[in-house]
């Protein structure tokens, strides 16, 4: 069965950091670029990140850049997300995606459960 | 406030036909593909409709899609109780380099 499943989030005080972690299974992890797409308590949903197959090429939304880092071990099928500096507003479930496509691989065709970080004092 | 917008919600009644408009620019749905999904209520969302207009195999082909121009249209036929749900469009964006969706659209089913 093509899966994934996040862990790593949880309660944190602003300012601070939290990594998150998808492990992978069914599909050859290696061959697909990943992302992380994020959604605040009755938000909608908001890309925040996404890494090439290879882990050359990583992208990132203006209101995460220079605070959070995206990388992946295909040795590990596992996609991960380095929260630093977090702030009240990154609080949200975090899904890890699996997409396809050209030329640009946005179409998201595997969603984990999701992760909860909330970032309160 | 989303890049690309959806209507906060729609309603219609089973058996009917409901259409979910996504308006974008240049940018994004102007020059690049137009994915739609739908969010059960406390799960996490699914892939509808790629490419403005395929669907994924194995799902119903009650779910259509559109594009013309900057703006893209959801198509439901048939309604059913169980297509209650958020419907999310989705595009590449040129100038932010990087995905964006639509605010979605609550689909009330009366």
């Amino acid at each position: 069965e093509v899966q994934l499943v996040e862990s790593g989030g949880g309660l944190v005080q602003p300012g601070g950091s939290l990594r998150l972690s998808c492990a992978a299974s069914g599909f050859t992890f290696r061959n697909y670029w990943m992302h992380w797409v994020r959604q605040a308590p009755g938000k909608g949903l908001v890309w925040v990140s996404r890494i090439s197959s290879d882990e050359t090429g990583t992208t990132y939304a203006d209101s995460v850049k220079g605070r959070f880092t995206i990388s992946r071990d295909n040795a590990k099928n596992t996609l991960y997300l380095q929260m630093n500096s977090l702030r009240a507003e990154d609080t949200a479930v975090y899904y890890c995606v699996r997409s396809y496509g050209a030329p640009e691989p946005d179409a998201f065709d595997i969603w984990g459960q999701g992760t909860m970080v909330t970032v309160s004092s | 406030q989303s890049v690309l917008t959806q209507p906060p919600s729609v309603s219609e009644a089973p058996r009917q036909r409901v259409t979910i408009s996504c308006s974008g620019s240049t940018s994004n749905i102007g020059n690049n593909g137009v994915n739609w999904y739908q969010q059960l209520p406390g799960k996490a969302p699914k892939l509808l409709v790629y490419y403005d207009n395929l669907v994924p195999s194995g799902l119903s082909d009650r779910f259509s899609g559109s594009k013309s121009g900057t703006s893209a249209s959801l198509a439901i036929s048939g309604l059913q109780s169980e297509d209650e749900a958020d419907y999310y469009c989705a595009a590449w964006d040129d100038s932010l380099n990087g995905v964006v969706f639509g605010g979605g659209t609550k689909l009330t089913v009366l």
